[in-house]
């Protein structure tokens, strides 16, 4: 089956500072999604974004299908960027993710 | 935006006993839906996919005879873990989807089995 290795698997940034946390997977896919989990468990789509780059406010993501990876950027960072930040890539029917990236950001 | 509950949000039985966690698309009729497990400071894994009206596929490792799924329409479907025991306290999540690229995650059930 396919790897999707996310990196680093921890972070801590102090309120303000920038951020990328980066996807690499293992084998073409059909669709790639980066997901922040909020202390309560709620898991809430950040991008849909197979290729490309796109932008979010302070967040923005690029994903090179060619060379299989992703990169999400945090800016200017927030106490409420603190969560655990997953990407997962469609292979066949499933949504495979990977072990996701702890954020704290620390006023 | 597409919205998809989960009832209930927390869970508490006895060893041994069933417990049934639903999971409904609000606004949208969801063609697939999929279920998932997570463990504390882990990842997301796929339990099953279900198709409405159709047998759930499982995962490799999954027990489908303990964990019963049934998508009878196109706007719920149900987890039921059988017999349930202290290991499999965890953090279910499910996911629907209405035939677009994009599913919509519900807001989780966390089941402690004492």
């Amino acid at each position: 089956g396919i790897q999707v290795e996310q990196s680093p698997p921890d972070l801590i940034l102090q309120e303000g500072a920038n951020s990328t946390l980066r996807c690499n997977f293992s084998d073409s896919v059909n669709n790639l999604q980066w997901f922040h989990q909020n202390p309560w468990g709620q898991l809430i789509n950040l991008f849909y974004i197979p290729s490309g780059t796109k932008q979010n406010g302070r967040l923005s993501a690029t994903t090179v299908a060619t060379e299989r990876y992703s990169l999400l950027y945090i800016s200017s960072s927030q106490t409420t960027d603190s969560g655990v930040y997953f990407c997962a890539v469609e292979y066949g029917n499933k949504l495979v993710f990977g072990a996701g990236t702890i954020l704290r950001v620390k006023s | 935006g597409a919205v998809v509950s989960q009832h209930p949000s927390r869970v508490i039985c006895k060893s041994g006993t069933s417990v049934k966690i639903e999971c409904r698309s609000l606004d949208f009729q969801a063609t697939t839906m999929f279920w998932y497990r997570q463990f504390p400071k882990q990842s997301l894994m796929l339990m099953a996919t279900s198709n409405e009206g159709s047998k759930a596929t499982y995962e490799q490792g999954v027990e489908k005879d303990k964990f019963l799924i049934n998508h009878a329409s196109l706007t719920l479907s149900t987890l039921t873990v059988t017999s349930a025991h202290p290991e499999d306290s965890s953090f279910y999540i499910c996911s629907a989807r209405d035939g677009r690229p994009l599913g919509y995650f519900g807001p989780g059930t966390r089941l402690t089995v004492l």
